[in-house]
């Protein structure tokens, strides 16, 4: 059964520091999403994607953060300068359609 | 009104007994309710999901009823397991048509916890 998968499983780093987290959606999917989850809260929605755009942001979503579809299958999110509050776990999803949407296992990020 | 309540936080159930997990949102543009189990450590995973033109939907042991007049749903997990132990999650969203691509609004999650 197709998942979607996420690299790096965890990782740290340095506040002020970029990061890229990768996602691989599955393959006949056509809606990409960012969500984050900080410890012991419920998922927050980050972006959609569609149509190699960004269909809907959030609040959260700001001029730090960044997404691209860089060769079709890979779907990246840009963290430009970490800060603090932006350690949490990063899940990527995708759907066929808007509705249906499959999850990947989740990057733990730690900015120190 | 973008908010989704779930209730209770934390939930403790016998082998076998009934859990029952309840959400309730505002927004009547939500048209899509999905439910999501997570375990430690990984991903939400699609448990699943009603529309609001049915009142309930059954798969297994897992049944979501839905009351589109109180904008409330929730989710009945029968003869519950100890492998049922895990983060459950409440979502919404509004399909296509409207402004929105799919974007999940999430309750705040529900730890259920079934004893041997």
């Amino acid at each position: 059964e197709p998942e979607v998968t996420q690299t790096p499983s965890h990782q740290v780093t340095q506040m002020g520091q970029e990061v890229i987290l990768r996602c691989v959606p599955i393959s006949n999917h056509l809606y990409f999403y960012w969500y984050r989850q900080i410890l012991g809260q419920k998922v927050e929605f980050l972006v959609s994607f569609y149509n190699n755009e960004i269909s809907e942001k959030s609040e959260i979503f700001d001029d730090q953060f960044s997404v691209e579809r860089p060769d079709g299958s890979n779907f990246t999110l840009k963290i430009r300068s970490t800060k603090l509050e932006d350690s949490a776990m990063y899940f990527c999803a995708s759907g066929r359609y808007q509705e249906t949407q499959y999850f990947g296992p989740g990057t733990r990020l730690l900015v120190l | 009104q973008q908010q989704v309540k779930q209730s209770p936080q934390s939930l403790i159930v016998q082998k076998g007994g009934i859990s029952i997990i309840n959400c309730a949102y505002e927004n009547t543009a939500f048209d899509y309710f999905p439910w999501y189990q997570q375990f430690p450590g990984k991903g939400p995973a699609l448990l699943i999901a009603i529309r609001p033109d049915v009142s309930e939907k059954k798969e297994g042991r897992f049944t979501i009823s839905f009351n589109k007049s109180a904008k409330q749903f929730s989710l009945h997990i029968m003869d519950s397991q100890p492998g049922d132990s895990a983060t459950y999650f409440c979502a919404a969203s509004t399909s296509a048509g409207g402004t929105s691509y799919g974007k999940l609004t999430f309750g705040q999650g529900t730890i259920l916890t079934v004893h041997p």
